[in-house]
């Protein structure tokens, strides 16, 4: 079976610019959620969406904004971009209902904002 | 906001040897997580705890949740190179987000 994917895998962007990321979960979840990791960091909670509703976010900016479309998918969207945006951002795909939440990430899209 | 805080943050190790990595927090969670991570790839689950006083193995890896279910700790035992990666426990909050550590980086030489 397919794990998560995301498109695209490397993307370089100016400051200012806006940039959309794509997730497609595995097969049978139905949550997705972001997160951002930068350099040396652990990865940080941005978003969940399950049944296209929000269902938690993290402290991120208004600039960061998320959608789930009827066959799970996800974007993620970031306005305004700053040099302090640059790095991987990862998707994890859930079925919740299990009760542990347990989630299978993909391999991530680096982004460097210049 | 639960934190977690991983130690030691680098190991460079022989093969071979024995190491623990910990994963400490004020709060309570839940059920913890641990993960791998390669360069360039997304975190791979490796386990989950979820009772207090927990222990579970995975081949050489031991996984044990503390009885507080405030701490965990990863050991592995007899490290092989191809057990060089990230390591990074993450405490599930609110019932919809995880929390991650900042990670311990294993690097086991030949």
């Amino acid at each position: 079976d397919a794990g998560v994917t995301q498109s695209p895998t490397h993307l370089i962007k100016t400051r200012g610019q806006q940039v959309t990321l794509r997730c497609s979960p595995i097969s049978g979840h139905k949550s997705v959620s972001w997160y951002q990791q930068v350099l040396g960091q652990g990865p940080q909670f941005i978003f969940q969406y399950y049944e296209k509703e929000e269902r938690g976010r993290g402290n991120f900016p208004d600039r960061f904004s998320a959608r789930q479309f009827p066959n799970y998918s996800s974007e993620l969207n970031v306005n305004a971009l700053l040099l302090g945006d640059s790095a991987l951002y990862l998707c994890a795909s859930s079925f919740p209902g299990q009760g542990l939440y347990e989630q299978y990430f993909g391999p991530g899209t680096r982004l460097t904002v210049t | 906001t639960q934190l977690l805080e991983q130690s030691p943050q680098f190991l460079s190790i022989q093969e071979g040897e024995n190491l623990t990595v910990y994963c400490n927090s004020s709060s309570v969670f839940s059920s913890l997580q641990w993960y791998r991570q390669e360069p360039g790839e997304g975190p791979v689950l490796l386990v989950t705890v979820v009772t207090g006083g927990e222990v579970k193995k995975l081949k050489r890896l031991t996984f044990q949740f503390g009885d507080a279910r405030k701490d965990s700790s990863l050991h592995i035992t007899a490290a092989q190179p191809g057990d060089t990666g990230l390591y990074l426990c993450a405490g599930l909050q609110a019932g919809t987000a995880l929390i991650f550590g900042k990670g311990t980086t294993l690097s086991v030489s030949s």
